[in-house]
Formats: structure tokens, C-alpha cells, sequence
């Protein structure tokens, strides 16, 4: 089975300020893993993806994570926040072949940042 | 390129009563996807298919129906809606992840917002 664990509903932070949302998953295959961003009103969008090689994977807007397999994490970071960074984040894991490999997502993480 | 559409994008239902909602994607993606989104429980799979004719469970599934009868179209119904339905719908499509699992990527329709009275 494969599940996803978004630690923390809600981050606060200042602009400018560096942004941290954690990600730990569990698999029991090589996950792919996703960090997908929804504006307020608005669908999902891809930020980010990893599926194999390298581990630190760039998205759009600055973004980067880190596939760490010993500490089953995909945390999602950016160096300085901006207003327009403020969203709902979700993590997603895609393992499990009898599942066709349909993601599973995580609860969202809601990035709220201050002027 | 629309990519994915919802139709409707507001709706409001009386207990019992019916509806669908239909998805449209024009990126001849094999799989198509309907979830809900309640606050603080992220986004749950209700139904979804892994080609057309054929449909199956999600997470959430009960008091859902769905159909894809064209490849490009995905429906989801409620035959009786209950108060417990009021949520944020959103459709997604994707290729095949069976396929070649180096383009898992879903692409998102902008919402169908759901209020059960």
C-alpha cells in the first residue's frame, strides 16, 4: 500500500522568508512523487516531480525537493518566499503496480505568507 | 488546447435529488479521474478509468456512479444526493502510468463546487 503524510495543515511564513513543507511516504515498490500547487479557486498544477535519477528535483517558481529514501521524505522548499507563493500544496506518491499507479494524495498543506 | 474542462462549475442541489457532472479532456489521455476535495482531507479518489468502457473504485466511491463511454469524456453521478456530498469536485486525466510511468503527470479541471441542501 502507499500512503502520504503532509506534516502540518497549515505554514506560516515571511517574505522573503525560506518556505519548508514536509512530505514523508510509504511504498513498498520505487515511488514517483509529486508536489502539486492549487491558487485559491483554481485546480491543481504540477510543481514538481520526481521519478528516478537524480534526487533534488527543480519545479516551477523556484521551488526544488529532495527525494530522500532513507528517511522516506520528499520535502518541498524555496529559498525566499513571495505573496504570490501563497496556495494549497499537496504531495502525492505513485506506487503500487496492482493500483495501476494511480497517485495518492497527501492532506494539503496551506502556505500562508505575511508581508 | 482546453486541456481539461468541467461543466457545470456551481450547482446546487436539493436532498435527493440527481445529477451528473462532465468531464472533457483533449489531450487523448487513456486515464481520467474524479475526486473530491473536503477541507482538511485533501483530495480523495472517487471513481476512476483506465480506458474507455471501463471504470473502477476509488477510495470514496458510494453513492457515486461514473461512465466513459467516449475517451475523451468522463461522467460522474449522483442518483440521490445527500448533504454529505457537498464538496468540491474536480476531474483529472492522465496518459497511461502502465505504459510508461516517466509521464505520470494528472492534469487538473478547474472545480465543479457542490452544495447539497
Amino acid at each position: 500500500a502507499q500512503s502520504v503524510t503532509q506534516l502540518g495543515s497549515h505554514v506560516s511564513v515571511s517574505e522573503g522568508a525560506l518556505v519548508l513543507l514536509r512530505c514523508n511516504y510509504s511504498s513498498s515498490v520505487p515511488p514517483y512523487l509529486f508536489w502539486y500547487v492549487q491558487y485559491p479557486n483554481q485546480g491543481l498544477q504540477l510543481l514538481l516531480k520526481y521519478t528516478t535519477g537524480a534526487t533534488l528535483v527543480k519545479g516551477i517558481n523556484g521551488f526544488e525537493a529532495e527525494f530522500k529514501k532513507s528517511e522516506t521524505s520528499f520535502h518541498l522548499t524555496k529559498p525566499s518566499a513571495h505573496m504570490s507563493d501563497a496556495a494549497e500544496y499537496f504531495c502525492a506518491v505513485s506506487a503500487t503496480p496492482g493500483g495501476s499507479y494511480i497517485p495518492t494524495f497527501g492532506r494539503g498543506t496551506s502556505l500562508i505568507v505575511h508581508p | 488546447n482546453a486541456g481539461v474542462t468541467q461543466t457545470p462549475k456551481f450547482r446546487v442541489l436539493k436532498t435527493g435529488q440527481s445529477m451528473t457532472l462532465l468531464c472533457a479532456q483533449d489531450m487523448n489521455h487513456e486515464y481520467m479521474y474524479w475526486y473530491r476535495q473536503d477541507p482538511g482531507m485533501g483530495l480523495r479518489l472517487i471513481h476512476y478509468s483506465v480506458g474507455e468502457g471501463t471504470t473502477a473504485k476509488g477510495e470514496v466511491p458510494d453513492g457515486y456512479n461514473v461512465s466513459r463511454l467516449k475517451k475523451q469524456n468522463f461522467l460522474l453521478g449522483l442518483e440521490s444526493a445527500a448533504p454529505s456530498q457537498t464538496s468540491v469536485y474536480f476531474c483529472a486525466s492522465s496518459y497511461s502510468f502502465l505504459v510508461d510511468r516517466s509521464t505520470d503527470t494528472q492534469y487538473f479541471g478547474p472545480g465543479t463546487r457542490l452544495t447539497v441542501l
